[in-house]
């Protein structure tokens, strides 16, 4: 079964800082990966995604995130937080790529200071 | 940008009534899914919908729920016989096919608030 563990409810972070929202999973095959972004009374947007390559996959809105096997870690960043990426963030992880079959974490409420 | 859209945002109902919930997925996709959240937990996947039939179903996703497109734009989820751990936030979404054949990132709605009492 696979699973993703997102371990903090809220991250703060002042404008103009570097923003870190981790993600762990756990999967029995190749991991594929997802971010995902809820802004107030809208759906899930897809922000990036890591299937194979590069460890480091680039997404929309000035976010990317690291893939890491052996910490089994997805976090996503950015350098330099606005007051607008204020957000729910959702990460999740596939074992089948295209099945779109998702297993989500519960989601980190973002809050950016200005 | 083309939206999912969900209706109603908010249903309250009495343990034990059927209810529907309504999406609309974005016109040239052709695989749809609904997802759920309880307050507090994880988004789970109930079903995913390919060719006018269930692709994959979880354990969640029992005799009372069932899902069907009825017109060609229109995606919905039935839940038979409500009881109150039903009650949760519910989200429909789509996905279009990829000329790699695979089916790839969700369009999400903004989802139902189901309130079963």
């Amino acid at each position: 079964a696979q699973s993703v563990a997102q371990p903090e409810d809220q991250v703060n972070v002042a404008e103009g800082n570097p923003l870190t929202v981790k993600c762990t999973y756990s999967v029995s095959g190749n991991p594929y990966l997802f971010w995902y972004v809820q802004y107030p009374n809208r759906g899930l947007q897809f922000l990036l995604k890591y299937i194979t390559g590069d460890n480091l996959v680039k997404g929309s809105y000035g976010f990317e995130a690291e893939f890491n096997k052996s910490q089994t870690s997805f976090h996503l960043k950015k350098p330099s937080a606005l007051v607008s990426d204020s957000a729910l963030y959702f990460c999740a992880v596939s074992d089948h790529y295209g099945n779109n079959r998702l297993a989500f974490g519960k989601g980190n409420q973002v809050v950016v200071i200005p | 940008e083309p939206e999912v859209t969900q209706t109603p945002s908010h249903q309250v109902t009495q343990m034990g009534q059927e209810v529907i919930l309504r999406c609309v997925p974005i016109s040239n996709h052709l695989y749809f899914y609904w997802y759920r959240q309880i307050l507090g937990q994880k988004v789970e996947f109930l079903v995913s919908f390919y060719n006018n039939e269930i692709s994959e179903k979880s354990e969640i996703f029992d005799d009372q729920f069932s899902v069907e497109r009825p017109d060609g734009s229109n995606f919905t989820l039935k839940i038979r016989s409500t009881k109150l751990e039903d009650s949760a936030m519910y989200f429909c979404a789509s996905s279009e096919m990829s000329p790699t054949g695979k089916d790839e990132k969700l369009f999400f709605g903004s989802g139902t608030q189901l309130s079963v009492l």
